[in-house]
């Protein structure tokens, strides 16, 4: 069974910084490349960050590009999104999702739980 | 950058009933389209990938049709547990995105 367990979520004063992570089990972790997505309060999802399985490409949401960095370490079947110079408009909650490769970009197959990251003063 | 455009934004529909969602990109996307289901305070559920293509899993009143830049997801039979936020997306080029949801609601 596949399951992503997010973590690092939080409140955060703007300008400030998370790391959040997600843990993953269940499918052979380093094949497949992974993706966030963050949904604010009340509103529609918004795709943020993905990485390949080998993680040597890294797509970036020019919302996020500059201040987010996405990373992953295949040994430990986790993937890390670093966000600095946070924003109140980042307020979300962030999902960790699968994502199966396709001869275009890749596809969202499963989800995780999803952190909340609140950033106020 | 690819915009996906959702319509209707809701929708009152009847326990039984058969509706329609549709999703147009401002591009030619292919088939690289999925849907997914979303219920209050969860994480979203992947229903279809390629546009027609049920995931592993979910039932057979859910299909999804469409290519290049117009799709549609038809729900059939409508049950309780159907009741949810609906989000078309494209994965035919990076930056990924969404379609603004569909809101299912009971009439």
């Amino acid at each position: 069974e596949v399951q992503l367990l997010e973590s690092g979520g939080g409140l955060v004063q703007p300008g400030g910084s998370l790391r959040l992570s997600c843990a993953a089990s269940g499918f052979t972790f380093s094949s497949y490349s992974m993706s966030w997505v963050r949904q604010a309060p009340g509103k529609g999802l918004e795709w943020v960050s993905s990485i390949s399985s080998g993680g040597d490409f890294r797509y970036y949401a020019d919302s996020v590009k500059g201040r987010f960095t996405i990373s992953r370490d295949n040994s430990m079947h986790t993937v890390i999104l670093q966000l600095n110079s946070l924003r109140a408009e980042d307020t979300a909650v962030y999902f960790c999702a699968k994502t199966v490769p396709t001869t275009r970009a890749s596809a969202i197959d499963y989800w995780g739980q999803g952190t909340l990251v609140t950033v106020s003063s | 950058d690819i915009q996906m455009t959702q319509s209707p934004s809701s929708l009152s529909a009847s326990v039984g009933d058969r509706v329609t969602i549709t999703c147009r990109a401002s591009q030619g996307i292919s088939n690289y389209l999925a849907w997914f289901q979303q219920k209050p305070g969860k994480a979203p559920k992947s229903l279809i990938y390629a546009a027609s293509n049920l995931q592993s899993g979910v039932p057979s009143k859910f299909s999804g049709s469409g290519s290049g830049t117009d799709f549609t997801l038809t729900i059939s039979n409508l049950q309780p547990e159907d009741f949810a936020t609906y989000y078309c997306q494209q994965y035919n080029s990076y930056p990924l995105s969404f379609g603004g949801g569909t809101k299912v609601q009971i009439k």
